[in-house]
């Protein structure tokens, strides 16, 4: 089955600053990968995605990117805000059945003032 | 607009008891997964369905069963409660993902079972 490893475990930038979030994955079957922000008490909110034939995608402050390759994929997010302080989830799963989405471990973000 | 709702949202058990938690997808999604987070662990896939057929198993307990109705709605059915079940249950649904389709999958707010 797949095994998604997400690092770093727990991330601390100022505001303003420049946040990456990197996750490895090791079923090359995986072709989608979105990326969960989780507030305490909530359930996952995707902020983007991104499918095997796109090698990056941008979203206003949030950008991912994806290398099939290295089978290796990264969340950045600039201009940080004390409001991007939450858990991100990377995940990985394949499209064209209901497969389940396999989750990393988590970062734990917290964006200081 | 609507969301995946979840219920309840709390509930506390006593150990060898049953619970049974629904889960209401959004309107035209067609598959719904079920997953288990317990404290500062990520989500652990638990079982899905589409078209109200099991579509995919993941770590569900023998004691735990599931299925989707004819509406779409869906029940987790837990029984003999253990302590280690105490954990968040999110559910989530999607139109099937394909290549073709801008979808996602969305998660509920989730129930929090306290298993005492």
């Amino acid at each position: 089955g797949e095994n998604v490893e997400q690092h770093p475990s727990t991330l601390s930038v100022q505001e303003g600053d420049s946040a990456v979030i990197k996750c490895t994955y090791s079923d090359s079957a995986s072709n989608y990968f979105p990326w969960y922000k989780q507030e305490l008490g909530k359930g996952p909110q995707l902020i983007i995605d991104i499918r095997s034939n796109v090698g990056e995608k941008k979203d206003q402050r949030i950008a991912v990117t994806l290398n099939k390759t290295a089978k290796h994929f990264s969340l950045h997010i600039t201009e940080t805000q004390p409001e991007d302080s939450a858990v991100y989830f990377c995940a990985a799963s394949s499209l064209g059945s209901a497969r389940q989405l396999t989750f990393g471990s988590g970062t734990q973000l917290t964006v200081l003032p | 607009a609507a969301g995946v709702i979840q219920s309840p949202r709390h509930l506390i058990k006593e150990k060898r008891e049953t619970a049974t938690l629904k889960c209401y997808p959004i309107p035209r999604h067609d598959t719904v997964y079920w997953y288990q987070q317990g404290p500062g662990q990520d989500p652990q896939f638990l079982i899905s369905f589409y078209e109200k057929m099991q579509s995919d198993k993941g770590s569900i307990p023998d004691r735990f069963s599931a299925q989707q109705f004819s509406d779409y709605h869906s029940e987790l059915n837990m029984s003999s409660l253990e302590l280690g079940d105490s954990a968040l249950y999110f559910c989530a649904s999607s139109e099937l993902l394909t290549q073709d389709r801008n979808t996602e999958a969305f998660f509920g707010q989730g129930t929090r079972l306290t298993v005492v």
